[in-house]
């Protein structure tokens, strides 16, 4: 089966330290995306990757890292530098990053639900 | 810069009623898509439906229809014979200079 999955479900972090998320696909897309999900709010993007070893910022990058180093892959890094970060992170990969057609559409995992103790 | 803005925070719609979900949008862009997803309990975001900004007709996929008012900027999701199982939240996205910019979402509960 294709899809994307996202590990671990559940993650808690103690204040201070880094954490890894992971996200990896099987679909053959090139564009993979971090959302971030605060509760009773929309998505925010962190992070996106058009190809391999590439990526840009979105619009709340900051205390958050990413690499790309393989198209099937893209972890997200939440560093001790970001604030709050207890929220929910869905990944997501569509097959290209222009978003221009139905074809381009935005296919989700299930979330990471990140808590900081 | 595009702005989704979903005025509806909770529905509450009794089983096999139709349901139109609210969404206006701005944008400069010309050319643009329009999105709705799914969220329901366990977090998941689910693709239901796409418009784009040049599409003379409006999309349908299964019980879901979206009524594309180009002029006003509204991108309503119809859902015909709601089912308890349509009980999630509801987000209308646009799409915007490489990424999609998501609207606050609707909750909606479907009533048996």
């Amino acid at each position: 089966d294709g899809g994307i999955t996202q590990s671990p479900k559940y993650l808690f972090r103690k204040e201070g330290q880094n954490v890894t998320l992971s996200c990896e696909q099987n679909l053959n897309h090139d564009a993979m995306y971090w959302y971030r999900q605060d509760p009773g709010q929309g998505l925010r993007l962190i992070y996106y990757s058009q190809i391999v070893n590439d990526f840009q910022k979105g619009d709340i990058a900051e205390g958050y890292s990413v690499s790309r180093e393989k198209k099937e892959s893209f972890p997200l890094t939440v560093t001790s530098a970001q604030k709050n970060p207890t929220a929910f992170y869905l990944c997501a990969s569509s097959i290209y990053g222009g978003l221009r057609t139905s074809t381009d559409t935005q296919y989700f995992g299930p979330g990471t639900r990140l808590t900081v103790l | 810069a595009q702005k989704i803005t979903q005025t509806q925070p909770g529905m509450f719609v009794q089983e096999k009623e139709a349901v139109t979900l609210d969404c206006t949008y701005d944008t400069s862009d010309p050319s643009y898509g329009l999105f709705w997803y799914k969220q329901p309990s366990s977090g998941e975001m689910i693709f239901l439906i796409y418009q784009g900004s040049y599409d003379q007709q409006n999309a349908t996929e299964g019980r879901y229809s979206l009524n594309f008012q180009k002029a006003r900027k509204s991108a309503n999701l119809v859902i015909s014979a709601s089912q308890l199982g349509d009980s999630a939240m509801y987000f209308c996205a646009i799409q915007g200079a490489q990424k999609l910019v998501f609207g606050q979402g609707t909750r909606l509960t479907i009533n048996p």
